[in-house]
């Protein structure tokens, strides 16, 4: 079992650029998780699906972020355009029932 | 309104000591709890969990406390080990009675075990 894979694991984009995060969860998890790491914040989620349906996305901070998951192998979380403010840390999780929670490595992002 | 606290932002031990990790909750309807481990540039790994109709869960090394009249959890390491020397993260959740399974976390304690 390779775990929750995501990618890329680092990136450096310019204000304003797009940028796509993406995930494959563990094979047989119906559900999917999006959190951010920040040192004033934590982590924090963002949004989840369950059986590829969006559940919650409270904690998508605004209409710059977008996250899609149009199958049970693959999610990506956007962001465009991206600001400084949107540097940190964005992991990826997963999970079957709410049991086996496992996270991703995460993809460390820097906005300039 | 942060619903999961940890309060303490690090913590140093020495090595073969016990270690105390403390965490603090505010929403009652919270009954499964878990700690997590994370090294740097990896992700936070399962460490041990806690159901609310228990007070205590033991795993090796590793002992989870829970106090619900003061929505309080504690991890417990004994002995202590360099390698433990991580970001311990306590989190939260309401599944399945609040049908959401999603986890609320705390900022984390940064331990450092001694040698």
């Amino acid at each position: 079992d390779a775990g929750v894979i995501q990618s890329p694991r680092h990136e450096v984009t310019e204000m304003g650029q797009e940028v796509t995060l993406r995930c494959k969860p563990i094979s047989g998890h119906n559900s999917l998780f999006w959190y951010r790491q920040t040192m004033m914040r934590g982590l924090e989620l963002l949004i989840y699906f369950n059986n590829n349906v969006p559940i919650d996305d409270s904690g998508m901070p605004e209409d710059r972020f977008s996250a899609k998951m149009p199958n049970a192998s693959f999610s990506t979380l956007k962001i465009q355009p991206s600001e400084p403010r949107d540097s940190a840390v964005y992991f990826c999780a997963s999970s079957w029932q709410g049991d086996g929670y496992t996270f991703g490595s995460g993809t460390r992002l820097t906005v300039v | 309104d942060q619903q999961v606290k940890q309060n303490s932002p690090s913590l140093s031990v020495q090595e073969g000591r016990i270690s105390i990790l403390n965490c603090d909750y505010t929403n009652s309807m919270f009954d499964y709890f878990l700690w997590y481990k994370k090294y740097p540039a990896e992700g936070p790994t399962f460490l041990i969990s806690i159901s609310s109709i228990k007070d205590k869960n033991e795993d090796g090394r590793f002992t989870v406390f829970l106090n619900k009249s003061a929505k309080h959890l504690s991890l417990h390491i004994v002995p202590s080990q360099p390698g433990d020397s991580a970001v311990y993260f306590c989190a939260a959740s309401d599944y399945p009675q609040g049908g959401s399974e999603k986890l609320v976390f705390g900022k984390g304690t940064k331990l450092t075990v001694n040698p």
